[in-house]
C-alpha cells in the first residue's frame, strides 16, 4: 500500500466554524507533514512531524492545528479561518524526516466563507 | 531565494523524448537535485533525485551535468499523462522541500 489518503476531498466552512482534515498512511512512515498550495502557486510547508513529535512549524497561524494521534494518522484543526485560507492542503508522508522522497494524498480542496 | 531556474512552459509531441532543463548555478557540494510532478488535481509525486553521478528509473532519467550546475530530466516517451507542472528542486541534508514555480510540461497529441 504506498497511498497516502485524505478526507475530506473537498470542505466548505464558515469564519466561525471548527473542522478537521484527516490523512492516512499504512506504509509504516515515520514522518509526516502538511503544504498548503495556493491557486496557481506551488506547495508551501506548513507543518513537519517525525516520530510523531512536532518538529517542523513554519511559523503557521494558531488558527490551524495539527495533531498526529498515531504514526499513521495526521489531522489539521481549523478554527475561526479567514476567506484567504482558502487553498488545497496536502498531506505527505516519507520514511525519516528529513526525507525527500514524499508521498503526497490527493488533498482537500477548503474554500472558507 | 529559489535556488533553481526553469522555463515556464514546454511543450512535447506524445511519443517523443521530453527532456527538461533545470539550472541550478550556486548548487552546493552536498546537495541534492530532486525532480517532482504534480498533475492538475492532484498531490505532487517524486520522480528522482541525483547528488554527481547521471540516475535513471522506472519514471525517467536525470542528467547532472559534470560541474553540477544544471541538469535535465528525460521522459523517454511521453504520454498525454505526463502532462504537468514538473519542479526542480536542489536540497540539503537538513532542509526542507521549497518548491520553485516549476515548468508546466504539455504533451501534444
Amino acid at each position: 500500500d504506498t497511498e497516502v489518503t485524505q478526507t475530506p476531498k473537498h470542505l466548505v466552512m464558515g469564519m466561525t466554524n471548527k473542522k478537521s482534515l484527516k490523512c492516512e498512511q499504512h506504509m509504516g512512515h515515520r514522518a509526516m507533514y502538511w503544504y498548503k498550495q495556493k491557486a496557481k502557486k506551488p506547495p508551501e510547508l506548513m507543518f513537519v512531524y517525525s516520530y510523531e513529535k512536532l518538529s517542523i512549524n513554519e511559523s503557521v497561524p494558531s488558527r490551524f492545528s495539527p495533531e498526529c494521534p498515531n504514526s499513521s494518522l495526521l489531522n489539521l484543526h481549523l478554527h475561526a479561518l479567514q476567506p484567504e485560507d482558502s487553498a488545497l492542503y496536502l498531506c505527505a508522508s516519507s520514511q525519516g524526516q528529513p526525507s525527500y522522497e514524499q508521498y503526497f494524498g490527493p488533498g482537500t480542496r477548503l474554500t472558507v466563507t | 531565494d529559489a535556488k533553481t531556474t526553469q522555463p515556464t512552459s514546454m511543450d512535447c509531441a506524445e511519443g517523443r523524448a521530453a527532456n527538461l532543463p533545470c539550472n541550478h548555478s550556486t548548487i552546493s557540494g552536498n546537495e541534492y537535485v530532486y525532480w517532482y510532478r504534480q498533475i492538475h488535481s492532484q498531490g505532487p509525486q517524486y520522480i528522482i533525485h541525483g547528488l554527481k553521478n547521471n540516475e535513471t528509473n522506472e519514471m525517467a532519467s536525470l542528467i547532472i551535468t559534470e560541474d553540477r550546475k544544471s541538469s535535465t530530466l528525460i521522459l523517454p516517451h511521453a504520454t498525454l499523462r505526463d502532462t504537468a507542472v514538473y519542479y526542480c528542486i536542489v536540497i540539503r541534508g537538513d532542509d526542507k522541500i521549497i518548491f520553485g514555480k516549476g515548468t508546466r510540461l504539455h504533451i501534444l497529441p
